[in-house]
């Protein structure tokens, strides 16, 4: 069955500095995607990167970057210089299937980041 | 830009009663889906919708019912509220075709049931 876990609860870093948030994943599908997303206190959900199974190179989209590692199945998020407008909820999540099978997501329990001045 | 719309934001009920959750998306995307998100954990699918007039059960579709007679509008319903459904509803819509389809997320609806 397909899986996402974060093992970090929360997590601390100072600022400007970088940090590595976790996530390993399980399916047996070949075709899949991540995603991570960010959730401020205010709640709502916002996208922040992507990678595709298939792409040969790790996703980067600004200040973050994936660490894609498709043999150990992970797809860390990594983010550099760290402001404290990152103090959020961090969610990966991946794709179930290809997407013309509906493109649902399943997400891991999420990542707390809080950003110290 | 609106983006994706949910309606209402804050909601109390109690257990029985019925309601219904709105949402509206202005992008033309032809995939709808509700979520729901307990405190500590991630968002868990209950129905979803790959084009007007279909939907599908998602991983907790029970208690739930869905109806997606507009491309645009995708409605939740709760027949009758039950405790165990207070919680927070998102709803996400995101294109057919591309590369990735990027699920864009409503503001959430917070809704509890007493």
């Amino acid at each position: 069955a397909q899986k996402i876990t974060q093992t970090q609860p929360g997590m601390f870093v100072q600022e400007k500095e970088a940090v590595t948030l976790d996530c390993t994943y399980d399916t047996s599908d070949p075709s899949y995607g991540l995603f991570w997303y960010k959730q401020p206190s205010s709640g709502e959900m916002i996208f922040l990167i992507y990678q595709g199974s298939y792409d040969q190179q790790n996703a980067t989209e600004g200040r973050y970057s994936l660490n894609f590692q498709k043999a150990r199945k992970s797809a860390n998020l990594v983010i550099s210089a760290s402001q404290l407008g990152d103090s959020a909820m961090y969610f990966c999540a991946m794709r179930e299937g290809g997407r013309n099978q509906g493109g649902k997501l399943i997400f891991g329990q999420g990542t707390e980041l809080s950003v110290k001045p | 830009n609106a983006g994706v719309t949910q309606t209402p934001k804050f909601r109390v009920l109690k257990t029985g009663q019925s309601m219904t959750l709105l949402c509206a998306q202005d992008m033309n995307h032809e995939y709808m889906y509700w979520y729901r998100q307990d405190p500590g954990m991630g968002l868990r699918l209950i129905h979803y919708s790959v084009g007007e007039g279909t939907t599908a059960k998602g991983e907790v579709p029970d208690g739930y019912n869905v109806s997606r007679l507009k491309k645009q509008n995708f409605l939740l319903g709760l027949e009758s509220a039950a405790p165990s459904q207070t919680s927070v509803y998102f709803c996400a819509s995101s294109p057919l075709g591309g590369s990735i389809n990027i699920q864009y997320f409503g503001a959430g609806t917070r809704l509890s049931v007493l």
